[in-house]
């Protein structure tokens, strides 16, 4: 089944513990990127990548990192977390062209105390 | 940067009326597309449209292709309760540029 995934769903941490999010795509998507969405909000893009090797801030890049070594991965750094950054994080997926839309995963839910 | 506009922010509607909702931006759009977000999961692709005036359907849900690009029209016929969710317009300007998200349109449907 096409899809993408992400762990964990949900995820409890501490002010300033390192974290990794993960996000893998099955599809042989070249663009993959990451988005938070928070209440009234909508959906914001953090980083996105175009290609292997090839990645770009969004709108909101601020205390985020991320990598693209694999075509399938683009996981989602969190080098030291804080409260602000407590939200639900959406990895997407699509070919080059965007022309059928994203691929969404379904969701990594983080609250940072 | 772009930014899309949803109208309106949040309905409650009787199941089996029909809803209308819109999606505009000061921006010409080449692409627009509509999403719906079930609680507790990822927004799940709906419909696409590429032209201009287009108007595509998916079951009971109709969107359209506004002649001016710079808004898209989302109806859904007869509600019934699993039509709950945040329904998402989305646009691009060229193809292989990202795509931008409106703040969504939360949708709720009493028996």
């Amino acid at each position: 089944e096409a899809q993408v995934t992400q762990n964990p769903r949900y995820l409890i941490t501490v002010t300033g513990k390192k974290l990794t999010v993960t996000c893998s795509q099955n599809m042989n998507h070249e663009y993959m990127s990451w988005y938070r969405q928070d209440p009234g909000l909508g959906l914001r893009q953090i980083y996105y990548s175009m290609n292997v090797e090839v990645t770009d801030k969004g709108d909101v890049p601020e205390g985020y990192k991320v990598s693209r070594k694999e075509k399938r991965n683009f996981p989602l750094i969190l080098e030291s977390p804080s409260p602000n950054q407590t939200s639900l994080y959406f990895c997407a997926s699509s070919l080059t062209t965007g022309l059928r839309g994203y691929t969404f995963g379904s969701g990594t839910r983080l609250t940072v105390v | 940067g772009q930014q899309l506009n949803q109208s309106p922010q949040s309905m409650f509607i009787q199941e089996g009326e029909d809803v209308s909702m819109n999606c505009t931006s000061s921006s010409i759009f080449n692409t627009w597309l509509w999403y719906k977000q079930d609680p507790g999961e990822g927004p799940v692709l709906l419909i696409a449209l590429y032209k201009a005036g287009e108007l595509t359907s998916n079951g009971r849900l109709t969107a359209q292709f506004g002649i001016t690009r710079k808004d898209s029209f989302l109806n859904i016929s007869a509600s019934i309760p699993s039509d709950v969710g945040i329904y998402f317009c989305a646009g691009q300007v060229n193809y292989g540029q990202n795509f931008v998200f409106g703040p969504g349109t939360r949708l709720s449907v009493l028996p």
